[in-house]
């Protein structure tokens, strides 16, 4: 079955240091992935889409790659802060539907 | 303007009750969605609206889950005889176009506890 695979453990990093997250997916190939941040008690919120097509996008400090062959998408945050400590989590497209499938998500702790 | 509201934040309630949870989407968004994650699990789609249409419901667990989305404004999800399974944080998110450039806005999300 489709699936969407995130590090699990906990990602710890010092600011000023580059973040590095990945998301590996199986058994399908999604038409574009995202990416959001979730804090404790909050909902996802929404920060990058890539499209299959591309193979990667900017947007401030923050990048995504998606890579096709390797059924992965990386995401980067430079120069990071302790403000972007949270949890991310790396979503697709499930076929021609509208409705998303997610990874478990994998926490991020910017230590000062 | 105001994001994506939940009501309640939080409901626990026995095993066999009723609960109804509330999402108010933001306003002009036709696009509709209810997501549950269960504990230690990924967040799952239960089901999509556009406007008051069903238009996906392919993600709803079984006959004792019930959405409406009254005159295409806000949805209800009614559990009706809750189990402890459904035991969870439900989030209603909402998005204004449909296709690759969708972009989806979550609310905070409803703690259902069912002991």
């Amino acid at each position: 079955s489709q699936k969407i695979e995130q590090n699990s453990e906990a990602l710890n990093i010092q600011e000023g240091k580059t973040a590095t997250l990945t998301c590996n997916y199986t058994n399908y190939s999604p038409a574009y992935l995202q990416w959001y941040r979730q804090d404790p008690g909050r909902g996802p919120v929404f920060l990058l889409l890539i499209r299959e097509n591309e193979k990667e996008k900017r947007k401030e400090r923050l990048k995504v790659t998606f890579d096709t062959t390797l059924k992965q998408s990386l995401f980067h945050i430079t120069a990071s802060q302790p403000a972007d400590s949270a949890t991310y989590l790396c979503a697709s497209n499930a076929g021609n539907n509208r409705k998303l499938i997610w990874g478990l998500g994998t926490s991020l702790a910017v230590n000062p | 303007e105001a994001g994506v509201t939940q009501f309640p934040s939080h409901s626990v309630i026995e095993k066999g009750q009723t609960v109804t949870l509330r999402c108010d989407p933001i306003s002009g968004h036709d696009n509709l969605y209810w997501y549950r994650r269960v504990m230690g699990k990924e967040i799952k789609f239960l089901l999509h609206f556009v406007k008051e249409s069903k238009q996906d419901e392919s993600g709803m667990p079984n006959n004792r889950f019930l959405a409406e989305r009254t005159g295409g404004t806000y949805s209800t999800l009614k559990v009706q005889p809750a189990e402890l399974e459904d035991s969870g944080v439900y989030f209603c998110a909402s998005s204004q176009i449909q296709g690759t450039n969708e972009k989806l806005f979550f609310g905070s999300g409803t703690q259902l506890s069912v002991l």
